[in-house]
């Protein structure tokens, strides 16, 4: 699997959107960009993922370079639940037979 | 409720005994996988199963052992040969390889003393 890189931390406002950054510019044709989020002493938890289209669900946006080569995880009004540790991941499936490569993410700490 | 369970949510045991953590799903899962995470780090890879009776070594199986007997459950075992083994255990499962997401476990905190 490719290697991701996210920054360290990362701080945002309490009801605004918060944009994670993530680079994968190794990233092979057949490989998706996964979303997980862990937060303090728990199991991670699924968020979303793609492969070249851009995606939403009700907790998230995906947004992937035309280029693949970097993506931006959007959580549109975050709220001081969102604090957590944001991984991102790519691999060719998301329960493929060598798991998931979990890197140090991303520590995204919302504002009151 | 489906899900996960892991127990204990926290584990201490003196230095060279083997410990087993457990882990139990009810998802009807066909895959599991148990992860290492170290304070600060992210999750590694210990082993994993796709089916019943069958499983494979990830990238740090030194130390620890597996069964898959049952496909709802996929023990643990943290063996004296494993160097340190204080850490925090996660279980996961999926459905067949191929799936679109793993579900995790509330995790074990193992401290050895």
């Amino acid at each position: 699997d490719a290697k991701t890189t996210q920054p360290t931390s990362m701080d945002c406002a309490e009801g605004r959107a918060a944009n994670l950054p993530c680079n994968h510019s190794t990233i092979s044709g057949n490989e998706y960009v996964y979303w997980y989020r862990q937060i303090h002493s728990q199991g991670p938890q699924y968020i979303i993922h793609g492969l070249k289209n851009n995606e939403t669900n009700e907790m998230a946006s995906l947004i992937i370079t035309e280029d693949r080569k970097s993506s931006t995880l959007i959580l549109p009004h975050a709220t001081l639940r969102d604090t957590a540790v944001y991984y991102c991941i790519v691999s060719r499936s998301g329960g493929g037979a060598d798991g998931l490569t979990f890197g140090k993410g991303t520590h995204l700490i919302i504002q009151p | 409720d489906g899900g996960i369970t892991q127990s204990p949510k926290y584990l201490f045991r003196k230095e060279g005994q083997n410990v087993t953590l457990s882990c139990e799903q009810n998802l009807n899962h066909d895959a599991m996988y148990w992860y290492r995470q170290d304070p600060g780090q992210g999750l590694r890879l210990i082993y994993y199963s796709q089916i019943v009776n069958d499983f494979q070594k990830g990238d740090i199986a030194e130390g620890y052992s597996v069964s898959r007997e049952k496909k709802e459950s996929f023990p643990l075992t943290v063996t004296s040969a494993q160097k340190n083994p204080t850490a925090f255990y996660l279980c996961a499962s999926s459905r067949a390889r191929g799936s679109d997401e793993q579900f995790f476990g509330p995790g074990t905190r193992l401290t050895v003393l």
